[in-house]
């Protein structure tokens, strides 16, 4: 059911590279958020989007970034990544006429 | 500040068996709760949803779940499980005012033969 696209699904780097998590919605959602999802840890909220040019950090505090150039693309960066920022990232998008989220199938991150 | 509480880390129930997963949540105002599940690989999919109303809603997949102000709960049921339905089971508050949901650490659910 979800238009909603998270790439890569698993990644493996060395610490110290930059990455780039992709996130493309083709619903025309104008909402769109980032959650980290520990095993056993609940949902985190760490980047929202409201439209184009706007982005706001969530409620846990993370040393990623991102940006809203498109609505339908919403990509994390991180500059240096580091073993501490191993988790699965997840993407959602708000459709306000269903009225829920849509998530992609998240994105694993191993920071070796 | 809002939060949930999922009290059960991992549940086993046989297939065919009766299934009650427990949420406790904590919200300022009227809550939008919701049950989201997770398959391995997958991203969260919207089960059911409440927002007003009747107290009992009902979700996909033949799963129900019953708002109880009284004790703050939202419990989420099912009469009879299937092998399908092993997975995560993340039950979340919110207000669709700034669409900010608070998830809970989620219920893990294995299904024996």
């Amino acid at each position: 059911e979800a238009d909603i696209y998270q790439t890569p699904r698993y990644l493996v780097i060395g610490t110290g590279k930059k990455i780039t998590l992709e996130c493309s919605q083709t619903m025309g959602h104008d909402k769109m958020y980032w959650y980290q999802q520990d095993p056993g840890m609940e949902l985190h909220l760490i980047h929202y989007s409201y439209g184009v040019n706007s982005t706001e950090k969530g409620d846990l505090s993370s040393e990623s970034t991102v940006s809203r150039i498109r609505t339908e693309h919403f990509p994390l960066t991180l500059e240096s990544a580091r073993p501490s920022h191993t988790s699965q990232y997840l993407c959602a998008s708000l459709g306000s006429a269903e009225e829920k989220l849509f998530f992609g199938s998240g994105t694993q991150l191993s920071v070796l | 500040a809002q939060s949930v509480t999922q009290p059960d880390i991992h549940i086993t129930v046989s297939e065919g068996a009766s299934l009650e997963l427990r949420c406790n949540y904590s919200y300022g105002a009227t809550p939008y709760l919701f049950w989201y599940v997770q398959s391995p690989g997958q991203g969260l999919q919207l089960l059911l949803k409440y927002f007003s109303g009747d107290t009992l809603v009902q979700g996909i997949k033949g799963f129900e779940a019953e708002f109880k102000r009284s004790q703050s709960s939202f419990n989420l049921r099912k009469p009879s499980v299937h092998w399908s339905d092993a997975a995560e089971y993340f039950c979340a508050v919110g207000n669709f005012g700034n669409e900010k949901l608070t998830f809970g650490t989620g219920t893990r659910l294995t299904i024996i033969p």
